[in-house]
């Protein structure tokens, strides 16, 4: 397939800025949307979710916005911190057609400058 | 807070031999998941498994293979046949259901190199 390793976007945001990470995602039939931050070496971590009937979310630190409309959704960090340093991935379900499967994006590398 | 574990973490073969990648789920999850992530590339679905049959599986996931719930604890991979575009990492993912409010929870995955 395709690589996109030297291609992932890339975000640099100093510490204690905000950030915030885009997602443009395929089917207009989803209906369940997740951001996972994946540090290097390491699975996808669970951040945040959305239901298509909503179009934002608020966690610790953390904001989801969705807009169906143009099928985009953003993650909004915080005070970014060092720690926050990783690949960003949205993934989409489209459990309205049975299916319950995960289906990532390309993913977002944050850098966060100290 | 409860975990995913996968073993092992790398695992080295020589194309054509069977691999076999291990995962716990946690413990209260009832749904299962293997995911794969070619080195710098996006994180591709394989398979899901409930109630001890698959639910779906992918273009990828071919006859070359297949899971298993040996027990109340386990869930395995197996790669019958490893071909040198096997090489990637594969994770395993659990969730409680299906609806929102239950995400699947990722292990830190198992490295595949094939030879």
């Amino acid at each position: 397939g395709e690589s996109v390793g030297l291609h992932l976007p890339t975000l640099s945001v100093q510490e204690g800025d905000n950030s915030i990470i885009n997602c443009a995602y395929s089917n207009s039939a989803s209906d369940y949307f997740i951001w996972y931050k994946q540090e290097s070496g390491k699975g996808p971590q669970f951040i945040i979710d959305i239901r298509s009937n909503m179009d934002k979310r608020q966690g610790q630190r953390v904001t989801v916005l969705l807009n169906k409309t143009v099928k985009h959704l953003s993650l909004q960090i915080a005070a970014t911190q060092p720690g926050d340093s990783a690949v960003y991935f949205c993934a989409e379900i489209t459990s309205g057609a049975g299916s319950y499967q995960l289906t990532f994006g390309k993913g977002t590398k944050l850098s966060v400058i100290p | 807070e409860p975990e995913v574990t996968q073993t092992p973490s790398h695992q080295v073969t020589q194309m054509g031999q069977e691999v076999i990648l291990r995962c716990v789920p946690i413990s209260n999850h009832l749904y299962f998941y293997w995911y794969r992530q070619i080195l710098g590339q996006k994180v591709e679905f394989l398979v899901s498994f409930y109630n001890n049959e698959i639910s779906e599986k992918s273009e990828i996931f071919d006859d070359q293979f297949s899971v298993e719930r040996p027990d109340g604890s386990n869930f395995t991979l197996k790669i019958r046949s490893t071909k040198l575009e096997d090489s990637a990492m594969y994770f395993c993912a659990s969730s409680a259901g299906t609806g929102g409010n239950q995400p699947q929870h990722f292990g830190d995955g198992t490295r595949l190199s094939i030879l």
